[in-house]
């Protein structure tokens, strides 16, 4: 199956700092690309929907000057945390679907843990 | 969007078929059902995809029932590793692009 991968795997920075995630599709170019946040024991929660060469689309709620994407590549998206706060330390994670694969299939990172001190 | 239910949490034993049932009533005619399972603190993984009827592959079955409005997986014979969390998506296609929302999942147990 197509592999995706999230960079770093778990981060922990000090507070009013910024943290980048990196997610990248190996062996297919990633259209869309969706980034998620998971609070322990919750459900998986979509923040924003990110095409290639396009501004992200953000879900309601979620404060697009605190979380940045960029999705410049069909390869590679970006989600940065600016100045983040002890609420923001959660488990990030991104999937992504492509144009060689059916619309209907999407391919999961395996996540970063966010631990902001 | 369509939204899932599905039971919170359920107990089974090894070598039991263990049967997680999903209700999406206002599925729209484009969405297609989709099950998850996710191990703490690792991404989601594909498990079964299907439209209508009954699907089946090396891991699970996905039993669809004419009206779409609920949909059953079915894991034959779980071990202990198949403790996990199972979610239940409607992919809902919004300008083009399926969107992935996910539900409260099951969390099951298994037990020896």
């Amino acid at each position: 199956g197509a592999v995706v991968s999230q960079h770093p795997s778990w981060v922990i920075c000090k507070s009013g700092t910024s943290v980048k995630i990196e997610c990248r599709s190996l062996d297919f170019q990633a259209t869309t690309m969706f980034w998620y946040r998971q609070f322990p024991k919750q459900s998986l929660m979509l923040m924003a929907t990110s095409n290639e060469g396009s501004k992200a689309t953000y879900e309601q709620g979620v404060e697009k000057d605190k979380f940045l994407i960029n999705h410049a590549s069909l390869t590679l998206s970006t989600l940065t945390v600016t100045s983040a706060h002890p609420e923001d330390s959660s488990f990030y994670i991104c999937s992504a679907s492509g144009i060689d694969r059916v619309n209907t299939e999407a391919f999961f990172g395996q996540g970063t843990r966010l631990t902001v001190v | 969007l369509a939204k899932t239910t599905q039971p919170i949490s359920m107990d089974s034993y090894e070598g039991q078929e263990v049967n997680i049932t999903c209700s999406h009533n206002n599925i729209a005619t484009n969405d297609y059902i989709t099950w998850y399972q996710q191990f703490p603190s690792q991404g989601p993984r594909f498990i079964i995809q299907g439209y209508k009827t009954k699907v089946t592959n090396e891991v699970a079955s996905l039993f669809i029932p004419a009206d779409r409005k609920s949909s059953t997986l079915s894991l034959p014979r779980v071990s202990l590793s198949d403790t996990a969390v199972y979610y239940c998506l409607a992919q809902s296609l919004t300008s083009g692009t399926y969107k992935y929302i996910f539900g409260t999942g099951t969390r099951l147990k298994v037990l020896a």
